[in-house]
């Protein structure tokens, strides 16, 4: 079985800074992938970065990373420079290699403050 | 190119009717997901399709749930004799065939918000 955990609920972030949302996995699976989605107000999912689990480096889309730590079991996702438009809940989530049931977090309350 | 469509996007019934949802994948995607959302809460996994066949429908409840994604048209998610848990909102998710550059990832569509009344 698959497990995401998220630990905060909810961040605050100035305009501009850059913030660091953890979120730590558990698998026994030799090869995975991580994900991270965005929920605006809204509603939709928002598809937002990817990480394979024998992937070398940290996957990087515009201002969205992924500190990927494999020993940790820990897939961070940092947005650089952040904006208004980034408040939303991030949800971070993770699948088998080839096997695509997608196994979500609780979640993550973004606000950034002007 | 379009994305996931999903309809309707609100609906809303009374107790112990049906509803019907819709998804039509990605154009080229062939693996259909359905996912339900309670109230602030993440997605939890309820059914994953392929064309004519169900491969896994584990997060599904055994009664009055079920899914289809046909030859043609789009996937559907029917709740049968709908009650107030059954308020949630429904996302479904496609991906292209195992294999091709992309498969690992789920696209959403923008959901269909069930309220029971």
């Amino acid at each position: 079985a698959q497990k995401i955990t998220q630990t905060q609920p909810g961040m605050f972030v100035q305009e501009k800074e850059a913030v660091t949302l953890d979120c730590t996995y558990d698998t026994s699976d030799q090869s995975y992938g991580l994900f991270w989605y965005k929920q605006p107000s809204s509603g939709e999912m928002i598809f937002l970065i990817y990480q394979g689990s024998y992937d070398e480096q940290n996957a990087t889309e515009g201002r969205y990373s992924l500190n990927f730590q494999k020993a940790r079991k820990s897939a961070n996702l940092v947005i650089s420079a952040s904006q208004l438009g980034d408040s939303a809940m991030y949800f971070c989530a993770m699948s088998s290699t080839g096997y695509q049931k997608v196994t979500f977090g609780t979640g993550t309350k973004l606000q950034v403050i002007p | 190119n379009a994305g996931v469509m999903q309809n309707p996007r609100h609906l809303v019934r009374r107790r112990g009717q049906e509803a019907r949802l819709r998804c039509s994948p990605m154009k080229g995607h062939s693996h259909v997901y359905w996912y339900r959302q309670l109230p602030e809460e993440g997605l939890k996994f309820m059914v994953y399709l392929q064309k004519e066949n169900i491969i896994d429908e584990s997060g599904m409840p055994k009664e009055r749930f079920s899914a289809e994604f046909p030859k043609e048209g789009p996937s559907i998610l029917r709740i049968q004799q709908v009650v107030r848990g059954d308020s949630a909102a429904y996302f479904c998710a496609s991906s292209p065939p195992i294999g091709v550059f992309g498969a690992d990832t789920q696209y959403f569509g923008p959901g269909t918000r069930l309220t029971v009344l």
